[in-house]
């Protein structure tokens, strides 16, 4: 079973406007993490949010961070075609010493 | 440049055959991952490392076998037992506890059956 799971599956958008993914997990965690995967290639790390966190931003990226709904959203602000992509949430598994994958959201900006 | 590269990019494997995918990491990590992921699927481990000559398996082990000899190699056999062997294998390192770190990834190999 999966720990993360995106919201929504795809989303599509045109360039400048907002994108907003979801993810939510089912155990306590401490961190949580996003990466990037463009078709046909490996993951690329983007966030990772500690759980005594609420909100981090990196360039034209904001993480949120709810552990009392245990939930995190996503936000790619004034999108560009390059950002199309699969987006990931991770979450930790104690037990294994390892992340969590999600099944992703598939994000197209269209030009 | 520092990295984690992998090779093949493709690989074909016959019925039968047993294939190894190669993956090299120069970042000095300590633990390193190996991941299949099935089209529009998320991630699903198959081995960790998280020091030489010492590997877990994951959860979906079966059919697969590592090897970790080497800090900057971590060497994936598809045997014949796994009867599914089709998917994109994605390597990963991090420089420890990945569950508290980032995990770097090569760009993958794309396993076909003929």
């Amino acid at each position: 079973s999966q720990q993360g799971e995106e919201d929504p599956q795809a989303l599509s958008i045109q360039e400048g406007e907002n994108a907003t993914m979801n993810c939510s997990y089912k155990t306590s965690i401490n961190n949580l993490q996003w990466y990037r995967q463009n078709s046909g290639r490996g993951l690329v790390h983007l966030i990772l949010i500690r759980s005594n966190e609420r909100e981090k931003h990196s360039g034209r990226l904001r993480v949120t961070l709810d552990t009392s709904k245990k939930s995190s959203s996503l936000l790619i602000t004034a999108s560009r075609a390059a950002d199309t992509a699969s987006y990931f949430c991770a979450t930790p598994r104690f037990y294994n010493n390892d992340m969590r994958f999600g099944a992703g959201t598939r994000l197209t900006v269209k030009p | 440049d520092g990295g984690i590269t992998q090779s093949p990019k493709y690989l074909f494997r016959k019925e039968g055959q047993n294939v190894t995918l190669s993956c090299e990491q120069n970042l000095n990590h300590d633990a390193m991952y190996w991941y299949r992921q099935d089209p529009g699927q998320g991630l699903r481990l198959i081995y960790y490392s998280q020091i030489v000559n010492d590997f877990q398996k994951g959860d979906i082990a079966e059919g697969y076998s590592v090897s970790r000899e080497k800090k900057e190699s971590f060497p994936l056999t598809v045997t014949s037992a796994q009867k599914n062997p089709t998917a994109f294998y994605l390597c990963a390192s991090s420089i420890g506890d990945s569950s508290q770190e980032t995990q770097y990834f090569g760009p993958g190999t794309r396993l076909l059956v003929l």
